[in-house]
Parts: structure tokens; C-alpha cells; sequence
């Protein structure tokens, strides 16, 4: 398995495009997580699915940001219209179905910037 | 509030020399604490977590719920040590982890 997919690896747009991140979780995941990373906040957990369906949302920063996950192997995070303080890395993890034991497996992430 | 702290963003030492990055936590339930590492070029990944009390590439943490603290330490670093690491907070005993700001550790020769 290649492990958890991210697209785009790199992405630079002009204030108030708009920007959409692609993630595939592993084969058999039922958990997906959208994370942010800055310097200043350092990784803050956006939301997350379980079994495809939203759980928690409350870390979306504004309206601005939505997410979906049609099926079990493909999740979008959208940021429309984007902002230069949205510049920021964007992590996809994804873990296994069952009882909890706080792995995540994560993609390589996105990088944004926002000009 | 559910919160995680790390007060170092980068911490330096020598080859050899002792690591202890701080981590402290804000809870009211049983917490579930975690380490995790970005080496450079490589993904986040799961280090340790404090319930398996293993020692994963000589580094080991221990749960202080009177100090709400789970410090990461190694008696002796190497230079591959050099990296990001995260402490991570499991909220309501699922998978959803509530990460620190991060300690960048620069291993020198």
C-alpha cells in the first residue's frame, strides 16, 4: 500500500481562488482527519469522518472551508474563496477500523500558499 | 478545555548528550497521550504512546496525571534523533488526537 495519498503536493493561487486538496486513505480505513500545520498553531485537527460521515467539524476555521468524503476511498478539503493567512500545510491521515489506538497514518501533505 | 503544550519550539543539544522534551496536558477525562515524529522528508508518524510504556529508539515517556505532564526522554541523543516531534492528546478514547505545537530537535555532532 503507498499509504496515504495527497494531491496537490504544492499549490500557489492568488487570493480568492479557489483551492481544492484531494486525499485517499488507506485501503480499508474508516477514519479520515483533515489537519492544518503552521508555525504558529502547529497542527490543528480541521475535521474528521468516520465511515464517511462527518463527526466533528468544530475545528473548520470559517465558512469558507468545507469538506467532503463521497466513498471510503476519496475525501476533499475546499477553501473558497482563499486567503493569504489560509497558507498553511495540509495534512490527510487515515486509520483502522475498531477500537482506538491513536495511530494515524499520514500523507505527505499539501503545501498552500496563498498570494 | 482540551489542550496540549509544548513551551519549546526548538531545543538543541549535542551528540550524547540527554533529550527531555517537555509535554504538558489539559484534560478532565482519562487522557490517552501520544508522541509523534516528522523526521526530515519523511511523514508524521506514531513514536509511543504512554499506555504501552515501551521504549521505541531508546526514547520512553511517562504519564505524571499529579503534574499533567507526559515528557519525552532519551539518556542519550544521536544525531538521527534530529526532528519534529509532536505530543498528542486522544480525546474521548477515539482516534481523534489533539496535537501540541511541536519541538523541532536539533542533534549537533
Amino acid at each position: 500500500d503507498a499509504g496515504v495519498i495527497q494531491s496537490p503536493r504544492h499549490e500557489v493561487t492568488e487570493m480568492g481562488q479557489e483551492v481544492t486538496l484531494r486525499c485517499k486513505p488507506i485501503s480499508g480505513h474508516n477514519s479520515l482527519f483533515w489537519y492544518r500545520q503552521t508555525m504558529m498553531r502547529g497542527l490543528e485537527l480541521l475535521i474528521y469522518f468516520n465511515n464517511n460521515v462527518p463527526i466533528d467539524d468544530s475545528g473548520m476555521p470559517e465558512d469558507r472551508f468545507s469538506a467532503k468524503m463521497p466513498n471510503a476511498s476519496f475525501s476533499t478539503l475546499k477553501i473558497q474563496p482563499s486567503e493569504p493567512r489560509d497558507s498553511a500545510v495540509y495534512f490527510c491521515a487515515s486509520s483502522f477500523p475498531g477500537p482506538p489506538t491513536g495511530e494515524l497514518f499520514f500523507g505527505e501533505g499539501s503545501r498552500l500558499t496563498v498570494l | 478545555a482540551q489542550r496540549v503544550t509544548q513551551p519549546e519550539k526548538l531545543l538543541s543539544v549535542f551528540k550524547g548528550a540527554p533529550v527531555e522534551l517537555k509535554c504538558n496536558y489539559s484534560y478532565s477525562g482519562s487522557p490517552e497521550l501520544f508522541w509523534y515524529v516528522q523526521y526530515s522528508r519523511q511523514r508524521l508518524q506514531l513514536l509511543l504512546r504512554h499506555i504501552s510504556r515501551e521504549s521505541i529508539k531508546g526514547f520512553t515517556a511517562d504519564l505524571n496525571k499529579g503534574e499533567t505532564s507526559f515528557h519525552l526522554k532519551k539518556p542519550f541523543a544521536q544525531e538521527e534523533d534530529s526532528a519534529m516531534y509532536y505530543c498528542a492528546l486522544s480525546i474521548h478514547n477515539t482516534d481523534k488526537l489533539i496535537f501540541g505545537t511541536g519541538t523541532r530537535l536539533q542533534v549537533f555532532p
